[in-house]
């Protein structure tokens, strides 16, 4: 059963830094791209970055380019997103994902809620 | 980027009824390779949101068949027929033709 774990989420001082971590199970990791899909309070769903499966490639919307970094350890099966110059408007649940054939998002975690407030 | 127009923002239902879902895109959704890469996913309350529906029409692995896509080009349609409670929460279209990947806005099943 694929599984994915978000954790690292919680409340930090808007300019400073966080890193979030998915750890999947399940499957083999090091076979699949992994993605970040974010949701503010009451809105709705935001894709974020997304990384090949050996980590050569990454993708970012244009609000994160240059403050994010979406990183992976196959060896620990884990996904990152280091996240620097955090603002308000980067509060979200972040949610990590995984595709399957010709589909985005086939799976996800239950998501980790990061608040940049002062 | 491409701008997914989901109508309507909410619906009400009453259980056993049909519902529909409309997504409008800025741009076609079909790739150069013929594919079209559009989405559904289903936000239940307090819940990770679960893919129900890509490339336009395939349901995945456990959706029942009474969630149907259908479409081309630039219009989407998501049906539910006779809807359950576990049907409610907000529905989103998605599309990954074009960079970036976008969600429509969302439309909200609830009972009427």
């Amino acid at each position: 059963e694929v599984q994915l774990v978000e954790s690292g989420g919680g409340l930090v001082q808007p300019g400073r830094s966080l890193k979030l971590s998915c750890a999947a199970s399940g499957f083999t990791f090091s076979n699949y791209g992994m993605a970040w899909v974010r949701q503010a309070p009451t809105k709705g769903l935001e894709w974020v970055a997304t990384i090949s499966y050996d980590g050569s490639s990454t993708y970012y919307r244009d609000s994160v380019k240059g403050r994010f970094t979406i990183s992976r350890d196959n060896a620990k099966s884990t996904l990152y997103l280091q996240m620097d110059s955090l603002r308000s408007e980067d509060t979200a649940t972040y949610y990590c994902a995984r595709p399957r054939r010709r589909v985005s998002f086939a799976y996800w975690g239950q998501g980790t809620l990061v608040t940049v407030s002062s | 980027d491409v701008v997914l127009t989901q109508t309507p923002v909410s619906l009400s239902v009453t259980l056993g009824d049909q519902a529909s879902i409309s997504c409008r895109s800025s741009q076609s959704l079909e790739y150069s390779d013929g594919y079209t890469y559009l989405e559904w996913y289903l936000q239940k309350p307090g819940q990770s949101p679960q893919l129900l529906i890509y490339g336009v029409s395939n349901r995945f692995s456990g959706v029942p068949d009474r969630f149907i896509g259908s479409g081309s080009g630039t219009d989407f349609t998501l049906k539910i027929s006779r809807v359950e409670p576990e049907d409610l929460g907000v529905y989103y279209c998605f599309q990954a033709t074009h960079d970036p990947p976008t969600f429509g806005g969302g439309t909200k099943l609830e009972l009427k």
